[in-house]
């Protein structure tokens, strides 16, 4: 079974400095993993994905995360905050052999980046 | 390429009544998939659709239901509406909809039930 739990329901910094968001997963199959960023009454944007090559994922807006198999974690890094970057993440998992492509939803962390 | 459009945005109904959400995914995608949003749940898988039939489905009574076409497009209908229904109800589409492949997902159809 997948599932993905994230381990900050909020996390607050500062412009200008780092961000993390934190994510653990669980598969019972070789995983693939994804970052979503939704900002206020918007759908989900996709951030970046990891499919089973490198372990470390470069996405969009400065934002990467490294794929760490024997911590099950998929952390969510960026050097630099910046005001634009408020909003919720979400931690995925899917099943790279499965004929069914569902996605597992982590609750979200939501970003608050103060100036 | 266009993105993955729903129509409408915003709906507002009564409990008792019936609703339907349209989805249209982007061009060469087959796959579409639905989920509902809410504070208190998250984001819940309803179902999911390729070439006009329903593949998987999630933990949801039968009052939500789905149907695609042959051009891909989907849409959902809740009927008998709960207030519990109120929710952000999010489509999403992919090339194929197998394992391991990242979804697009639209902008969602906000439904508040009074």
């Amino acid at each position: 079974a997948q599932s993905v739990t994230q381990l900050d329901s909020h996390v607050s910094v500062s412009e200008g400095t780092p961000v993390l968001l934190r994510c653990n997963y669980s598969s019972s199959y070789s995983p693939s993993l994804f970052w979503y960023v939704q900002h206020p009454n918007k759908g989900l944007q996709l951030l970046l994905k990891y499919t089973s090559a490198a372990t470390l994922v470069k996405g969009i807006n400065g934002f990467e995360a490294e794929f760490k198999k024997s911590e099950t974690s998929f952390h969510l890094t960026k050097p630099s905050a910046h005001m634009s970057d408020a909003a919720e993440y979400f931690c995925v998992v899917s099943d790279r052999g499965s004929t069914l492509g569902r996605l597992y939803f982590g609750r979200g962390t939501q970003l608050t980046v103060w100036p | 390429k266009a993105g993955v459009t729903q129509t409408p945005r915003y709906l507002i109904k009564t409990r008792g009544q019936q609703v339907t959400l349209s989805c249209s995914p982007i061009s060469g995608h087959r796959s579409v998939s639905w989920y509902q949003q809410t504070p208190g749940q998250g984001l819940q898988f309803l179902f999911e659709y390729f070439s006009e039939t329903q593949r998987n489905k999630g933990n949801f009574p039968g009052r939500f239901s789905g149907r695609q076409f042959s051009n891909s497009r989907s849409e959902m209908n809740v009927s008998t509406l709960e207030l519990g229904d109120s929710a952000l109800y999010l489509c999403a589409s992919s090339p194929t909809g197998t394992g391991g492949h990242e979804q697009y997902f639209g902008p969602g159809t906000r439904l508040t039930v009074t």
